[in-house]
């Protein structure tokens, strides 16, 4: 596809449930970023790949947190028990340059 | 801490009027600053980019403005559109990070 992809759209999850978010970048882009943005804030960083290499986790809040970039294209960001507070909206990047190409975006709302 | 501030959370402009949307930073590392556009449903899409070796930016009806003393970055609109209608993100990075930093957004509305 032209731009990058998310699924679900939507996601709605029991509290204590684990989720799988999907993220398809552009195609080529060797840097792969995500992102949570909660109601009336802007995005925050969680993690980075640069292919498949994690080369930053430091903002995922939690060891429930887990992301993967296994062939360095398609990533997966995976949340463990989760909780109210992860109920939000979670954006996926893809670059080759300083410019960042997002996504739609995953809303997850945990119940 | 809040690195990008924006303080407005919104603003109500008469189409046609110019729009200025305000943006606050903190470090004074950042190297890169960016202004994104989102829709509603939608990720947030480029906009305009200033570099912190200039003062000014400008694409169409959309003209970055960058005060490094001041710590202060603009966004200006002229003339605005109903279909600028959106919340606008700037957002600032350094020279060898890998991480964004966004505000809180500004959600602009250009009345008919």
């Amino acid at each position: 596809g032209a731009g990058v992809s998310q699924s679900p759209r939507y996601k709605v999850a029991k509290r204590g449930q684990d989720v799988a978010l999907r993220c398809d970048p552009i195609s080529g882009h060797v840097s792969l970023f995500w992102y949570q943005q909660a109601l009336g804030q802007g995005p925050e960083f969680l993690t980075y790949f640069q292919n498949e290499a994690q080369l930053d986790k430091s903002g995922l809040p939690s060891d429930r947190f887990f992301a993967e970039r296994p062939e360095g294209s398609v990533s997966t960001l995976k949340i463990q028990r989760t909780q109210q507070e992860d109920s939000a909206v979670y954006l996926c990047a893809s670059s080759s340059s300083p410019l960042r190409f997002f996504g739609p975006g995953t809303r997850l709302t945990v119940l | 801490d809040q690195q990008v501030k924006q303080n407005s959370p919104s603003l109500s402009v008469q189409e046609g009027r110019i729009s200025i949307l305000n943006c606050d930073y903190t470090n004074s590392m950042f190297d890169y600053f960016l202004w994104y556009k989102k829709y509603p449903a939608e990720g947030p899409t480029f906009l305009i980019s200033i570099s912190s070796i200039k003062d000014k930016n400008e694409d169409g009806r959309f003209t970055v403005f960058l005060n490094k003393s001041a710590k202060h970055l603009s966004l200006h609109i002229v003339p605005s559109q109903p279909g600028d209608s959106a919340v606008y993100f700037c957002a600032a990075e350094l020279e060898f990070g890998n991480q964004f930093y966004f505000g809180t957004g500004t959600s602009l509305t250009v009345i008919p």
